[in-house]
Formats: C-alpha cells, structure tokens, sequence
C-alpha cells in the first residue's frame, strides 16, 4: 500500500524539550501533509508543502513547530519546545497534487509522549 | 468550518454478517478517501471516489455524485481481520482534507 516512511516510531520527551520526527514521502510525490491524530481521533492538520515550499499551515505551527521538507533529504517537523498537549500521533502523507483531488497515502506515524 | 459526521462510532459483528458506515458532510465535498487504521497507527487507503462507487473484495463504497453530501462503506460477510478503526476524510472545494471522528469496528467470531 503506502510507501511513505516515517521515523521514529516512538518519541518521549520531556517539557520544553524538543521533539523531531521525519517523514520521506513515496517517491514522485511532490506533496506532503503533516497531520496530528489526538487520542480523541481527531485529526488536525498542520502544515503541507509542495516540493521545498510551504503552501498552507495553521497558527499553532507557524508559532510552536519548525518544519522543512528539502530536496534530496526527508521532510521533518520538529516542535520547539514539547508541552504535555502536544502527545498525539504525529502523520505523514504524500500526494501527486495539491491543487487536484489526489489520493493520500499515509506513513505509519511518529507516536510522541511528553511527560 | 467543515464537518464531516461519521456514524456510527462503534460497530461490534459477528464473523460473516454484512454492515454500512457513513460519513455525512456539512458542506459539496470534492472527494472522498476511507481509511482503516490498524493497532499500530497505521492508516491504510482503502478507496479514493470523486464520484460513484468502488469495490474492492468484500469492501465497497460510494459516494453521492449528485449532492456530493454524503459517502458510505459497506462491509460483506465480515471476517476478523476487518476489525480495526475506519475514517473517512473528504476534500472540500478548497481542497481542505476532513476526516470523520472514527468508526471502531470489532468482528468476533
């Protein structure tokens, strides 16, 4: 099914520290989407890039988060300084398109604890 | 924003007995994607429908073409390795991806 990639598998940190997570999408997919899925199932979505370049993000991440996705390298995500709400499993996926109805296929996910 | 209203929450069968999900939109939707996601978190894509219905195996699902309001899967003759959590995510007109909130579906034998 999917080939997207996501490391690590489990993340645990502690307050104010940071918490980095990688995603390598499938290959010729020049979309990538960041979503967190909280232990209520609701999905959030964070940040997406087409190529190098971000197209849309929310508030919270343009604030909290720090998140690349250059060339010939995995994406990452990384959140400055990790807070108790930030546990959540962190998703990755990519796509053919943004700017067309395209199907996502998603990574295994990045499960992070803060304590 | 956008809602997309999954139903029901939780689904308990019996090995071999069929059942639907639903997934109702606030809002015209562009396309649908439903999802399985097993123990470990991975969320597998088992349908992508802009409009019309597809199946695969016992597995079907459609989406409504007319209102574009509304999308179902439909499950035959159930077997445990179907148990697992099902979602919907639809994209709207401004290609906004919605998930619905889950759907757990347990088969016993």
């Amino acid at each position: 099914n999917s080939k997207v990639i996501q490391t690590p598998r489990y993340l645990v940190k502690g307050q104010g520290q940071k918490a980095k997570m990688r995603c390598i999408p499938e290959k010729g997919h020049p979309v990538v989407f960041w979503y967190q899925q909280n232990k209520n199932n609701e999905f959030k979505f964070l940040i997406n890039f087409q190529n190098q370049e971000v197209l849309q993000q929310i508030d919270m991440t343009e604030k909290r988060f720090s998140a690349e996705c250059p060339s010939n390298s995995p994406c990452s995500l990384e959140i400055q300084s990790s807070e108790a709400g930030d546990s959540a499993l962190y998703l990755c996926a990519s796509s053919l398109s943004s700017t067309s109805a395209e199907t996502l296929y998603f990574g295994s996910g990045t499960r992070l604890t803060v304590l | 924003g956008d809602q997309v209203e999954q139903s029901p929450s939780a689904l308990s069968l019996h090995e071999g007995t069929d059942s639907a999900l639903r997934c109702n939109f606030t809002t015209t939707m562009r396309s649908v994607q439903w999802f399985r996601q097993n123990s470990r978190g991975s969320l597998i894509s088992l349908f992508y429908l802009a409009s019309g219905t597809k199946e695969n195996g016992r597995l079907k699902s459609a989406f409504d073409s007319k209102e574009r309001r509304y999308s179902t899967l439909h499950i035959r003759d159930a077997q445990l390795e179907d148990s697992g959590t099902y979602f919907c995510a639809a994209l709207n007109m401004g290609y906004k991806l919605t998930f619905g909130t889950g759907t757990s579906l347990l088969v016993d034998p």
